[in-house]
């Protein structure tokens, strides 16, 4: 069974510009979690899809960022525009029911603002 | 204060010891509690669970849990270099009309094993 997969694993873009990251989850899981690490910090949640549908959207911390999951399959985080504190690493997380044990994460993108 | 805290160490101890590992929590509505590891560039883990006040064992892995101090710990016996990671102790809590599915995590403890 293939992992949860994100790409780019790593990205780097000037301040103002638009990056965009995607996530394959587990086939056949219809939760799909976004988080993120900043420098230092604690990993944190941002938000949760069921299907195509925005479960829970709390940890979104401003509408710079957008995420879709259209076709309920893969998800993509785009960040427009970049500003230098949105650098970190993302991780996304699928599992195939609601419960928390059977999250299972990706390898993340590291994201890096200049 | 914030939500889960750990000490971030770096905790080093020798191989074949015992790592002690732990983490506090501010909410007393917390259900459940999660260990995950994590190597240097890689993905979190899941290592252990647990939901109830005592002990569970799994392997050279136990998890402690003490709601009433609200304090969760995680002891790994035999202390292998293989071990040597960061150890993220996550919570869920049960928010209105049910439990969520987000962890809140806390920052993380850095555990070096020796050889």
């Amino acid at each position: 069974e293939a992992g949860v997969t994100q790409f780019p694993s790593h990205s780097v873009i000037e301040k103002g510009q638009t990056v965009t990251l995607r996530c394959d989850p587990i086939s056949g899981h219809d939760n799909l979690y976004w988080y993120r690490r900043v420098m230092g910090k604690e990993i944190k949640f941002l938000l949760h899809f069921v299907k195509e549908s925005k479960q829970d959207e709390s940890g979104m911390p401003n509408n710079r960022f957008l995420a879709e999951r259209t076709g309920g399959t893969y998800s993509t985080l785009k960040v427009q525009p970049a500003e230098l504190e949105d650098s970190g690493v993302y991780f996304c997380a699928s599992s195939q029911d609601r419960t928390v044990i059977g999250y299972t994460f990706g390898s993340g993108t590291r994201l890096t603002v200049v | 204060q914030k939500e889960v805290e750990q000490n971030s160490g770096p905790l080093s101890v020798p191989e074949g010891a015992i790592a002690s590992l732990n983490c506090t929590y501010s909410d007393r509505g917390s259900q459940s509690f999660f260990w995950y590891r994590q190597y240097s560039g890689k993905s979190p883990e899941l290592i252990m669970f647990i939901y109830s006040n005592g002990d569970k064992e799994d392997g050279r892995f136990t998890a402690q849990l003490n709601k009433a101090s609200q304090y969760v710990s995680l002891l790994i016996r035999d202390s292998q270099p293989s071990d040597s990671a960061t150890y993220l102790c996550a919570v869920n809590t049960r928010g209105d009309g049910g439990a969520t599915n987000k962890l809140i995590f806390g920052t993380g403890t850095l555990l070096a094993v020796q050889p």
